[in-house]
């Protein structure tokens, strides 16, 4: 069967540093790969898609990125976190042709 | 473009009681409809899904019926349990798209 995984889970970091959130699947290939964010009593925003390695969409203009090293890995950065990137951010996948989306378990990303 | 308003919350309600969600959407192609559940402190998880009009997901007691001819697709549940509190979220992607639309969210609160 399928498994996502994210880490950290939980992440503290002051304003102005580096952000790496990692983003794993098992049992599957070529999936394609998203990263949504939610913030504090709001609803899920996509920020990026992948649809193959190397192959990244920016949903938004933002300080964010990703990268797509490897088939089944999807990683979001930035080089400096702003206030406004703390959050829930939650990595998901799907099947190439099928509609339903996976989710992981999210990472709490909390920028002081 | 696609988007997707569900019922603002929070609902709190006592076990057993009749749950409504209501949740509309808007679409430019023929989409499927979703309905995830957010326990606290998790991630996503899918509830229930419909391809096509007049389907009907159900699941864990909950159902929602895909109603072209009114944009819906309302979540009910005829009988809540305490462990039922969670946020729910409808979401939509649209035939020519990767992306899941989601609604804001809907809190629901079960008291024993």
């Amino acid at each position: 069967s399928q498994t996502i995984h994210q880490w950290p889970a939980t992440l503290v970091q002051p304003v102005g540093s580096p952000l790496s959130l990692e983003c794993t699947v098992e049992g599957t290939s070529n999936p394609n790969l998203y990263w949504y964010r939610q913030a504090a009593g709001r609803g899920l925003q996509l920020l990026f898609y992948s649809v193959g390695i190397g192959q990244i969409s920016s949903e938004v203009p933002q300080n964010l990125s990703a990268s797509r090293p490897q088939d089944r890995q999807f990683i979001l950065s930035s080089k400096k976190l702003l206030l406004s990137d703390s959050g829930f951010y939650l990595c998901a996948w799907s099947l190439r042709g099928v509609e339903t989306q996976y989710f992981g378990p999210g990472t709490r990303l909390l920028v002081l | 473009g696609n988007s997707v308003t569900q019922m603002e919350g929070p609902v709190t309600l006592s076990e057993e009681a009749f749950l409504t969600i209501n949740c509309t959407y808007t679409a430019t192609g023929y989409p499927s409809l979703f309905w995830y559940v957010q326990y606290p402190g998790e991630g996503l998880q899918l509830l229930l899904k419909a391809t096509k009009a007049d389907d009907k997901g159900s699941n864990k007691g909950f159902e929602a019926t895909y109603r072209k001819e009114t944009t819906s697709f309302h979540l009910e549940k005829g009988s809540v349990q305490v462990s039922d509190s969670a946020v729910y979220f409808c979401a939509l992607r649209d035939s020519n798209d990767y992306k899941l639309s989601f609604g804001a969210g809907t809190t629901v609160t079960v008291r024993a």
